[in-house]
């Protein structure tokens, strides 16, 4: 059975905090996926990683960064927490352009 | 960045209607289309992945269509139940990158 977890389900943080958000997959997919859900506003690409230490902005990194140390873990990271970077945050693994499996999510408040 | 349109954008049926919703991309540089269910409290789960124009794909009550000259697909539910309401999402993969883009979804909730 495919699975992405997420290191939290809930999480609270304080404007400026630095932030991580850890994603493991047992799948051994190449590319990994890290993704916003607003209201209204359905799932945005915030970075994606097709590989080990590589990495490409989507359409909404700015205040994000991320890490690809391995090949099964990607990290997502707010440098410095704002208010409007409370939601919910998802992350994904695929092979090539293949079904994206995704995790439970982490649902963040930033206060 | 690429337009992925869902309607409607909320929907209400009763238990045992029939429902069909749409999804619109853009009709070039086409790769795939991927429908996913999104429950409440749940990931999203991956319903179809489509490729071809013309494609019909079924997986119990549910069924999907693709028309890609014209850049559009449809998804029907036969029969709705309770368990089929949540959040259906259309994605769209084209040109030469990884990315999925996303519709905002299509709400559904059957009422018993």
């Amino acid at each position: 059975d495919v699975k992405v977890t997420q290191s939290s389900r809930y999480l609270v943080k304080r404007t400026g905090e630095k932030v991580f958000l850890e994603c493991v997959q047992d799948m051994d997919h190449e590319n990994m996926f890290w993704y916003r859900q607003d209201p209204g506003l359905g799932l945005r690409l915030i970075y994606f990683s097709y590989d080990v230490k590589m990495k490409e902005k989507g359409d909404i990194p700015e205040g994000y960064s991320v890490s690809r140390e391995k090949k099964e873990r990607f990290s997502l990271i707010l440098e410095s927490a704002s208010t409007n970077q409370t939601s919910m945050y998802l992350c994904a693994s695929g092979d090539h352009r293949e079904t994206q499996y995704f995790g439970p999510g982490t649902r963040l408040l930033v206060l | 960045i690429l337009n992925v349109e869902q309607s409607p954008q909320s929907l209400h049926v009763q238990e045992g209607d029939s429902t069909n919703f749409t999804c619109s991309f853009p009709s070039s540089n086409f790769y795939a289309l991927h429908w996913y269910r999104w429950e409440t409290a749940k990931s999203p789960e991956a319903l179809f992945v489509m490729t071809l124009n013309g494609d019909e794909k079924k997986k119990g009550r549910i069924s999907a269509t693709l028309n890609t000259k014209e850049g559009y697909s449809y998804l029907y539910i036969k029969g709705s139940q309770p368990e089929d309401s949540a959040t259906y999402l259309c994605a769209f993969s084209g040109g030469s990158n990884y990315k999925l883009t996303f519709g905002k979804g299509t709400l559904l909730t059957v009422n018993p």
